[in-house]
């Protein structure tokens, strides 16, 4: 299986801060990397696919970058309805996985 | 748009075997576009992939379950189901469906479903 670290596993941040959060892979998985943003009670939304292209509707502050086994998201200038929890998962091969997760908090 | 709604018993006794359907509206499974996932979520294990189905019924499914899952498609419900056997209290969890296309990201999903296995 391919495993999936996220780092942090959480942060504190103020409105308007930039955040980064990256995911490692324990194996080259070129760009099949996927990024969603789940809310408390709320079913995860995907925000990017393929390492860096933006779902449609996505908020132009979030970015994705990265390839093989190192990937980053960004959020450029946070905004209150960012705070939740960020997942990565990977779609390079079965099982698919996911990280452990980054729960963005207000500072 | 496609749309994804879980349904099932909230409430699964141990060792017994826990069933839930996915409706998916807004494509048919037997075009063949999608690949339907299953996934859960605990507190204790964050988000952990069950298994896929395509509408040919081929079907993949994560090892780490060892053998209790069987995932099907009713295409004539357009539906997809999940039974998994020999429930513990380890498999409390929220289930959702997804779906995603041939190589792709997990793109649409349910709302998710919350299964207790308790006596």
């Amino acid at each position: 299986d391919i495993q999936m670290t996220q780092s942090p596993s959480s942060l504190s941040a103020s409105i308007g801060d930039r955040v980064t959060i990256t995911c490692r892979a324990s194996q080259g998985i070129s760009n099949y990397l996927a990024w969603f943003q789940q809310k408390p009670g709320k079913a995860p939304q995907s925000l990017i696919y393929a390492a860096s292209s933006l779902q449609s509707g996505v908020p132009s502050q979030f970015s994705g970058s990265g390839s093989g086994t190192d990937f980053t998201l960004t959020i450029s200038s946070l905004q209150p309805e960012d705070f939740a929890t960020y997942y990565c998962q990977q779609y390079h091969s079965y099982p698919l996985t996911f990280g452990g997760g980054t729960k963005v908090e207000i500072k | 748009q496609l749309q994804l709604q879980e349904s099932g018993p909230g409430l699964v006794k141990p060792s017994e075997t826990l069933s839930l359907t996915c409706t998916v509206s807004g494509d048919s499974i037997s075009s063949g576009s999608h690949y339907w996932d299953w996934i859960r979520q605990s507190p204790g294990k964050g988000l952990e992939w069950i298994g896929s189905v395509y509408y040919s019924g081929s079907t993949f499914d994560n090892p780490s379950l060892k053998s209790r899952v069987t995932i099907s498609v009713d295409m004539s419900q357009n539906q997809l189901s999940l039974k998994l056997s020999s429930v513990t209290a380890a498999d409390t969890a929220v289930y959702y469906c997804a779906s995603r296309t041939h190589g792709g990201p997990l793109g649409y999903w349910g709302q998710g479903t919350q299964v207790t296995v308790s006596s």
